[in-house]
């Protein structure tokens, strides 16, 4: 059965603080997302890796970074958190290959004090 | 811009009514379509997907939907809605320029009165 992880559940840090999000899918999927989900937003694109070491920016990549050193894994990365990046952030993987069906994981409700 | 719109954010059914939830697209050319949902405290999980052949698909729970080329939509129906089909709902679409990513619509909230 398809699975991709991530880290926690539920997050709260304080504004400023580093904070890191991981990921981890078991599909040995090429392509691995970041997406930030907000109520009447839906999904948007934080930033999107097709393959180890290789990233690309999304819709809204200000304020983040991401890291893939090992194909199953995908970090966010949050330099300075603040409190407009309180949100929910998901993680998806995908193929290579079409028609790049994605599979999430069960997301992390961020909160930044 | 290249966008995928969502018509409605909330819709109030009551259990065995009709649902279509709309959704178009402004590309052109080749595209494969999903609709994704998310149950209350759950992830999102594929509800059914269209890249070519019958424009006409069934996908889970008694979902279905029909792609409609000339009219850049992808709507999504169940001829009678349950309880459990409180959800988000989200159409989302993969075209050429855009290469392994998805675009995703704003989503619907979907409530069922029982």
């Amino acid at each position: 059965d398809v699975k991709v992880t991530q880290s926690s559940r539920y997050l709260v840090k304080r504004t400023g603080e580093k904070v890191f999000l991981e990921c981890v899918q078991d599909m040995d999927h090429e392509n691995m997302f970041w997406y930030r989900q907000d109520p009447g937003l839906g999904l948007r694109l934080i930033y999107f890796s097709y393959d180890v070491k290789m990233k690309e920016k999304g819709d809204i990549p200000e304020g983040y970074s991401v890291s893939r050193e090992k194909k199953e894994r995908f970090s966010l990365i949050l330099e300075s958190a603040s409190t407009n990046q309180t949100s929910m952030y998901l993680c998806a993987s995908s193929t290579r290959q079409g028609p790049y069906e994605q599979y999430f994981g069960p997301g992390t409700r961020l909160t930044v004090t | 811009a290249q966008s995928v719109s969502q018509h409605n954010h909330h819709v109030i059914l009551s259990e065995a009514a009709s649902l279509e939830l709309g959704c178009n697209y402004s590309y052109g050319g080749t595209v494969n379509l999903f609709w994704y949902v998310q149950y209350p405290g759950q992830h999102l999980q594929l509800l059914l997907k269209y890249f070519s052949g019958d424009p006409l698909v069934k996908g889970i729970k008694g979902f279905e939907a029909e792609f409609i080329k000339s009219k850049f939509s992808f709507n999504l129906r169940k001829p009678s809605v349950q309880w459990s089909d409180t959800a988000e709902y989200f159409c989302a679409v993969n075209a050429k320029e855009y290469g392994n990513k998805l675009v995703f619509g704003a989503g619907t909230i979907l409530r069922v009165k029982s």
